[in-house]
């Protein structure tokens, strides 16, 4: 089992650029999101799914979007990079009951100049 | 809403000498409690969890926790460190109904001195 995959782990946008993150699971896992880690803010919530064909928004979602065609595949679109998407992303994905937490992907670094 | 506060930015501890990591949360109802572990450049790895049973739960790499409602606290412990515990240390809750969504501390910085 690979568990959660990030691509790529490292990229580097001009402001203004759009640019798409890619996640895929194989542990048919319902629950899918996208954190953003930046030093000392924690891990913050962009976008959730429940399920195939089913998103919602998180704490800080605005310059984000996401979509879920399939139960293993839960893409992040940033649509114009700005200097202030520069961060650590997470893709973490859990069972719908969440009685073991999450499995988190290894991330991306993303920097936009 | 849930949410996790953990109130240290960094724990310095001398090695071998017990650490413990605080946390409370604020959640309606019972709650699923999580800790997590980043070491540099690499995503979360699970801990250990409290979901329902005994307060003091058991977790990986030699860890515990102790779960305590009255006081809404969920510290992170271990008896002894190694100097390779130092690492970022998150906790987390969720209520127990609704999705699975997860609320994160802001993190906790060890320092296991050798």
């Amino acid at each position: 089992n690979a568990g959660v995959t990030q691509t790529p782990k490292f990229q580097v946008l001009k402001t203004g650029q759009s640019m798409t993150l890619q996640c895929a699971q194989d542990m048919n896992h319902e629950y899918m999101s996208w954190y953003r880690q930046d030093p000392g803010m924690g891990l913050r919530l962009i976008h959730y799914s429940v399920g195939a064909g089913i998103t919602d928004q998180g704490e800080v979602p605005n310059g984000y979007n996401v979509s879920r065609s399939t139960t293993e595949d839960f893409p992040l679109r940033l649509l114009s990079a700005a200097p202030s998407q520069t961060s650590v992303y997470f893709c973490a994905t859990g069972t719908r009951q969440g009685l073991r937490g999450y499995t988190f992907g290894s991330g991306t670094r993303l920097t936009v100049v | 809403a849930q949410s996790v506060a953990q109130p240290e930015d960094q724990v310095n501890v001398a090695e071998g000498n017990p650490l413990t990591v605080k946390c409370t949360y604020s959640v309606s109802g019972n709650p699923y409690l999580f800790w997590y572990v980043q070491y540099p450049n690499r995503g979360l790895q699970f801990l250990l969890k409290y979901i329902t049973g005994d307060n003091l739960v058991k977790g990986s790499y030699g860890f515990e926790a102790e779960f305590n409602k009255s006081q809404t606290s969920f510290h992170l412990k271990k008896p002894s460190a190694l100097v390779s515990d130092s690492a970022l240390y998150f906790c987390a809750v969720r209520a127990p109904y609704g999705n699975n969504r997860l609320a994160f501390g802001k993190g906790n910085q060890v320092v296991v001195i050798p």
